[in-house]
């Protein structure tokens, strides 16, 4: 059974910092990877989607990265602001099904 | 604008009460999911849909069940049957299930008074 992991549940970083959030899952025979944002009570918001061809995405100060044998993502944010403050997921859609597998997430905070 | 609609944001029920949550998405998108979110845990998948008039059970399906008459529509039904259904909702929709990027609405708090 597939499992998601995601160290550490939260972190506190200084304005201007380079920071990593890790990712990892038990199953290497996954369809693709995605790293999500999610705001205090809202809905999520699509960040990086990486195929499970592909080894990294990138989008602005965000880069993912994707080591399907060792089973593991990190998602790199540049420059951390404030406005990054949120809670970071990542799911994995495992091969032959139609869903996916979230991790519980990292809660983000960006003091100025 | 496209996206994705859920409604109500807030929603009160009583026990022994069914409710149903709306999800409607003007993307043209053929899949629908639906999640319970619960403090300090992750997505929990409910039920999903990877194209009109069919659909399949998630992982925590009991007490729950959904219908997809229209390629806008899924919505969710919460019944008396859900022994704890105090939680947060979300829908999603994808073109097409697994295997492209997931977008979701805004979410609906449901709380059992």
């Amino acid at each position: 059974k597939q499992e998601v992991t995601q160290i550490p549940a939260a972190l506190s970083v200084p304005e201007g910092e380079n920071l990593v959030l890790n990712c990892s899952f038990t199953d290497s025979a996954i369809y693709n990877l995605q790293w999500f944002r999610q705001d205090p009570g809202k809905g999520l918001t699509s960040l990086l989607l990486i195929q499970s061809s592909q080894r990294e995405q990138t989008s602005g100060r965000l880069n993912a990265s994707l080591d399907k044998s060792s089973g593991r993502s990190t998602l790199y944010i540049a420059a951390s602001q404030p406005g990054d403050s949120a809670t970071y997921l990542c799911a994995v859609t495992p091969s032959g099904t139609y869903k996916y597998i979230f991790g519980t997430g990292t809660r983000l905070k960006v003091l100025a | 604008d496209g996206g994705i609609t859920q409604s109500p944001k807030y929603l009160f029920r009583k026990e022994g009460q069914n409710v149903t949550l709306s999800c409607e998405q003007n993307l043209n998108h053929d899949a629908m999911y639906w999640y319970r979110q619960d403090p300090g845990q992750g997505l929990r998948l409910i039920y999903y849909s990877q194209i009109v008039n069919d659909f399949q059970k998630g992982d925590i399906a009991e007490g729950y069940s959904v219908s997809r008459e229209k390629k806008e529509s899924f919505p969710l039904t919460v019944t008396s049957a859900q022994k704890n259904p105090t939680a947060f909702y979300l829908c999603a929709s994808s073109i097409v299930a697994a295997t492209d990027t997931q977008y979701f609405g805004p979410g609906t708090r449901l709380t059992v008074l």
